[in-house]
């Protein structure tokens, strides 16, 4: 099994660009989740997709940050127009089952960088 | 409100030696609680878990203890090596059961 597949593995980008972050999940799991990493805030959750419907979307910072699932292999994070404080780690997991009460699988992440 | 929060931010420790690292949750309704490892550059690896229901869970080399009385959960891992030097999670569900809420981390170094 490959894993979670996240790809750029890093972006560095001008404040104002558009960014856009991708997730594969592991076959089979029914659940996605994004996640941000920052030294201060530590690992927060973002949004959470149940069978590609978005469940739980209440960690998305602002209007500024999207994310969709079009289908059980794919999903992306936008972030339309990034800022300096945009900077961490973005993580991408996967879980057999739904919520916070099964074992989560994480990406390598994507480290972005807004200049 | 929820959080989850480490005892100590690091601790270091010799080779061989056993390790044990604290997390304290508040919220007593949590059901399911877990670690994760996460070595520098990569994303957090799943180490254990364990539900309410139990004290007590062994896997290869790690032992996670659940006490409900005091809302403390710890990882012990047997005959450290330094490949286990690494920042540990502990994590929690929420209330609702849709997410796990993270801790700080605690750095774990081990020395040869």
């Amino acid at each position: 099994d490959a894993g979670v597949i996240q790809s750029p593995r890093h972006e560095v980008t001008e404040m104002g660009q558009e960014v856009t972050l991708r997730c594969k999940p592991i076959s089979g799991h029914n659940s996605l989740f994004w996640y941000r990493q920052t030294m201060m805030r530590g690992l927060e959750l973002l949004i959470y997709f149940n069978n590609n419907v978005p469940i739980d979307d209440s960690g998305m910072p602002e209007d500024r940050f999207s994310a969709k699932m079009p289908n059980a292999s794919f999903s992306t994070l936008k972030i339309q127009p990034s800022e300096p404080r945009d900077s961490a780690v973005y993580f991408c997991a996967s879980s057999l089952r739904g919520g916070g009460s099964y074992e989560q699988y994480f990406g390598p992440g994507t480290r972005l960088t807004v200049t | 409100g929820e959080s989850v929060g480490l005892h100590l931010p690091t601790l270091s420790v010799q080779e061989g030696d056993n390790s044990i690292i604290n997390c304290a949750y508040s919220n007593s309704a949590s059901d399911y609680f877990i670690w994760y490892k996460q070595e520098s550059g990569k994303g957090p690896q799943f180490i254990i878990d364990i539900r309410s229901n139990m004290d007590k869970r062994q896997g290869q080399r790690v032992t996670v203890l659940l006490n409900k009385t005091v809302k403390h959960l710890s990882l012990q891992i047997a005959a450290t090596q330094p490949g286990d030097s690494a920042v540990y999670f502990c994590a929690e569900n929420n209330e609702a059961g849709t997410a796990l809420i993270f801790g700080k981390g605690t750095t774990l170094s081990v020395s040869s």
